[in-house]
């Protein structure tokens, strides 16, 4: 259980081009999802917190009109970068938060590899 | 806002050996702590968690300790394996309305055959 998947897994496009990524929660209903931001031996930096049907909440330094976040359902969740440019290419993770009795459980997707040339 | 600081950042032990990663957090609301470990190009898995209710939690050869008032924790994994190497994450969350993470910078551990 607890499965999230990631869309694409790999992109590659040309500067000024925009790039959308999805995110689902394959098995549960997330009543929050995450994007993350990764760069080689570093740790994950979270982008932005996504609530179904609300507007995201950006993290400081964040621009919300570069990094578009749209939450649909409670599977479902995309990140848009718009006009990316190569300082731009990175690791993106997001994740889905599972609800217990205790708490909250946040799972990772696989990951989407972004390079802008 | 919560800090989380991690050490070491590496750690190279033998097979079957234990290993120990610490955490400490600035935020004394924070009261869930998940330990994750992602390998190379892969996504975190989170491998174990604590809740600020219990003091040790233990699966199998990992077990976390939460010391609430040093606001520290501690992963430890007994007889390593190959297997184990990894980076691992630790974090930590206030819960409230949205759970928001916030994570160490890791700790690569390399467990030598």
């Amino acid at each position: 259980g607890a499965v999230v998947s990631q869309h694409p897994s790999w992109v590659i496009c040309k500067s000024g081009t925009s790039v959308k990524i999805e995110c689902r929660s394959l098995d549960f209903q997330a009543t929050t999802m995450f994007w993350y931001r990764q760069f080689p031996k570093q740790s994950l930096m979270l982008m932005a917190t996504s609530n179904e049907g609300s507007k995201a909440t950006y993290e400081q330094g964040v621009e919300k009109d570069k990094f578009l976040i749209n939450h649909a359902s409670l599977t479902l969740s995309t990140l848009t970068v718009t006009s990316a440019h190569p300082e731009d290419s990175s690791f993106y993770i997001c994740s889905a938060g599972l609800a217990g009795a205790l708490g909250e459980t946040q799972y990772f997707g696989p990951g989407t590899r972004l390079l802008v040339l | 806002g919560e800090n989380v600081e991690q050490h070491p950042s590496t750690l190279s032990v033998q097979e079957g050996d234990s290993a120990v990663i610490k955490c400490t957090y600035s935020d004394s609301a924070s009261n869930y702590f998940p330990w994750y470990k992602q390998e190379l190009g892969k996504r975190p898995q989170l491998i174990i968690d604590i809740r600020s209710n219990v003091g040790e939690k233990k699966d199998q050869r990992i077990a976390v300790t939460l010391n609430k008032t040093a606001k520290h924790f501690s992963l430890h994994i007994t007889e390593t394996q190959p297997e184990d190497s990894a980076v691992y994450f630790c974090a930590a969350s206030s819960g409230g309305s949205n759970y928001k993470l916030t994570f160490g910078k890791g700790t690569l551990l390399t467990v030598n055959p």
